[in-house]
């Protein structure tokens, strides 16, 4: 069976320092892969997706970065983080072909202070 | 704009009473739907899928039903239990290219002893 693992779990930052969030999956080949962000008691923001290895789709303009250096590894960066960039960061992983359903992460809470 | 919306943020069960969640979605060349869980501090959980072609879905104590005439979506939770207090979402699927999915604000549903 096919599982995504993300961490760290918790993460608390100052203003201004870089960031990375790994996002892993196993069980399956070639998925896409996305990240989301969640605001407190919102909903889901389509942040990055990725249909294969190095190609990356920006969805809204930020401060973030994604890469994903493998099949089933995908990287959520910034190079100076703002306050507004706190929030709890969701990856996500559907097959390639057809509609189907995104399974998530279990999550990362990031703190900026 | 189409959107994904919910029509009641907060749902409050007594426990053992079915639970009905509804969703409205704008955008009538959608014929993907998925439901998800979210309990506090954790990831959605996919919960139950229809595909446009279908009018009902049923699965272990849950059942969505789709109706394309009026571009509604609802979740049916059948003898409602305190396990399934959390926020639960729909997401609609506007494929172009890509498995994209468009979450709508999601519905708290509190279940009381």
């Amino acid at each position: 069976s096919q599982t995504i693992h993300q961490w760290p779990a918790t993460l608390v930052q100052p203003v201004g320092s870089p960031l990375s969030l790994e996002c892993t999956v196993e069980g399956t080949s070639n998925p896409n892969l996305y990240w989301y962000r969640q605001a407190a008691g919102r909903g889901l923001q389509l942040l990055f997706y990725s249909v294969g290895i190095g190609q990356i789709s920006s969805e809204v303009p930020q401060n973030l970065s994604a890469s994903r250096p493998q099949d089933r590894q995908f990287i959520l960066s910034s190079k100076k983080l703002l306050l507004s960039d706190s929030g709890f960061y969701l990856c996500a992983w559907s097959v390639q072909q057809g509609k189907s359903a995104q399974y998530f992460g279990p999550g990362t809470r990031l703190t900026v202070l | 704009g189409e959107s994904v919306g919910l029509h009641l943020p907060t749902l409050s069960v007594q426990e053992g009473d079915n639970s009905i969640i509804n969703c409205a979605y704008s955008n009538s060349a959608s014929d993907y739907f998925i439901w998800y869980k979210q309990e506090s501090g954790k990831g959605p959980q996919f919960i139950i899928d229809i595909r446009s072609n279908m009018d009902k879905r049923q699965g272990q104590r849950v059942t969505v039903l789709l109706n394309k005439t009026v571009k509604h979506l609802s979740l049916q939770i059948a003898a409602t239990q305190p396990g399934d207090s959390a926020v639960y979402f729909c997401a609609e699927n506007r494929s172009g290219g890509y498995n994209k999915l468009i979450f709508g604000a999601g519905t708290r549903l509190a279940v009381h002893p």
